[in-house]
């Protein structure tokens, strides 16, 4: 049972670039979740999936797409990278959005 | 959205009860209150949740007033591997709201 998992760990990208970052459960949880911790600010949600085909803006959703394609798979796309979206992305899930939520380890993203 | 404040840090000698507050004025009726403990380099680990009154468990009570304006984490007889960020957070779904962390330093 590896819980949440993300992939890549690390990346850097330069501004203008795109990539997809991945995220995976294998706890049959309803709800997934993808923020964003920066220094002082603590974690943003950036966007909820509530369940397979259904997804919600948080607080911070500019300049990120999402798809919840599956059950299990929860991915975050930046369609065109800032040095803005430098940051530690955190993927989550939880059973439902009522109750505690399970992280991955994170990706490191540097946009230079 | 509800908005959690939280102080910045605390120290603790080791064996003792630590106490973390968070303040959410204007949590929501359907709002729950959940507690998080982050290492470095880690992803935030579950600790409790609450909606009203104490919860207890293994490693952590919480304590929410009757009108749930703040909350109170409270930590056993704390040990070195306590040190981390606690964070408070408050709402579901993708209406929920992270405090910005306390960062405990267990002193040996």
């Amino acid at each position: 049972n590896a819980g949440v998992t993300q992939t890549p760990k690390f990346q850097v990208l330069k501004t203008g670039q795109s990539m997809t970052l991945q995220c995976a459960q294998d706890m049959n949880h309803n709800s997934m979740y993808w923020y964003r911790q920066d220094p002082g600010m603590g974690l943003r949600l950036i966007y909820y999936s509530a369940s397979e085909g259904t997804t919600d803006k948080g607080e911070v959703p500019n300049g990120y797409n999402v798809s919840r394609l599956n059950k299990r798979e929860f991915s975050l796309r930046l369609e065109s990278a800032a040095p803005s979206q430098t940051s530690v992305y955190f993927c989550a899930s939880s059973r439902d959005g009522n109750l505690g939520q399970y992280f991955g380890p994170g990706t490191r993203l540097t946009v230079t | 959205l509800a908005k959690t404040t939280q102080p910045i840090s605390m120290d603790s000698y080791e064996g003792q009860e630590v106490n973390i507050t968070c303040s959410h004025n204007n949590i929501a009726t359907n709002d729950y209150i959940t507690w998080y403990q982050q290492f470095p380099s880690q992803g935030p680990r579950f600790i409790i949740q609450g909606y009203k009154t104490k919860v207890t468990n293994e490693v952590a009570s919480l304590f929410i007033p009757a009108d749930r304006k703040s909350s109170t984490l409270s930590l056993p007889r704390v040990s070195l591997s306590d040190t981390a960020v606690y964070y408070c957070l408050v709402g579901a779904g993708y209406q929920l709201t992270f405090g910005k962390g306390t960062k405990l330093s267990v002193i040996p």
